[in-house]
């Protein structure tokens, strides 16, 4: 299993520009998130989904777009870029009704936006 | 909404010695999962240990150890035997138990930044 798999890793924007950051993992988890991570301040959730086909708001998902067509993949879609949009973003899965009610995190894409 | 609060941004320990981090939180639930996660430079996530509000006994996995005072809405992580590979930054999060209905979201608190100075 590869777990949860972020791309890409890197990526510097311009201002206006938009972009998709892909997730997809291959442990048949129900549940999808995707947290921003800016220094000092923790992980904050942007959207996240219990379902393929249901997608719902975080803590701060002005500026981001989601969609949860299968079960594997969860993309973030950054429009319109600001640099009010750099930060590390993580991408997490979870089964849903575990008894554990862990997360499992992708590597993080750091994105720039200049 | 459920708060999480870690009011050490930084902490130093020597290698071999015990160290303990702080997190308090703020939660209406009865049901709930606490977790800790430990964010070395490389950025990946690990989850280092877990605690079930239901479950009176402290969660202990290995090296690691909690004190979980519920009334008190207290969950600090004890490292002992502290180690190079330990130093990262630690972060205390919360979740809804799933029995308890709603949203499942992981609440993280801002962290606890760790050296392990050798």
């Amino acid at each position: 299993n590869a777990g949860v798999t972020q791309t890409p890793k890197f990526r510097i924007l311009k201002i206006g520009q938009s972009m998709t950051l892909q997730c997809t993992q291959d442990m048949n988890h129900n549940y999808m998130y995707w947290y921003r991570q800016d220094p000092g301040m923790g992980l904050k959730l942007i959207y996240y989904s219990v379902g393929a086909g249901i997608t719902d708001k975080g803590e701060v998902p002005n500026g981001y777009n989601v969609s949860r067509s299968t079960t594997e993949d969860f993309p973030l879609r950054l429009e319109l870029a600001a640099p009010s949009q750099t930060s590390v973003y993580f991408c997490a899965s979870r089964v849903g009704q575990s008894n554990t009610g862990e997360l499992f995190f992708g590597e993080g894409s750091r994105l720039t936006v200049l | 909404a459920q708060t999480v609060t870690q009011s050490q941004p930084e902490m130093s320990v020597q290698e071999a010695e015990t160290v303990t981090l702080s997190c308090t939180y703020d939660t209406s639930e009865n049901n709930y999962y606490l977790f800790w996660y430990k964010q070395p430079p490389s950025r990946q996530m690990i989850l280092v240990i877990r605690q079930e509000a239901y479950k009176q006994q402290n969660a202990t996995e290995n090296r690691f150890s909690v004190n979980f005072q519920k009334a008190a809405k207290s969950f600090s992580l004890k490292i002992s035997d502290s180690q190079l590979g330990d130093t990262a930054m630690y972060f205390c999060a919360f979740m809804k138990h799933p029995t308890q209905g709603g949203s499942e979201k992981l609440v993280f608190g801002k962290g606890t930044k760790l050296t392990v100075n050798p």
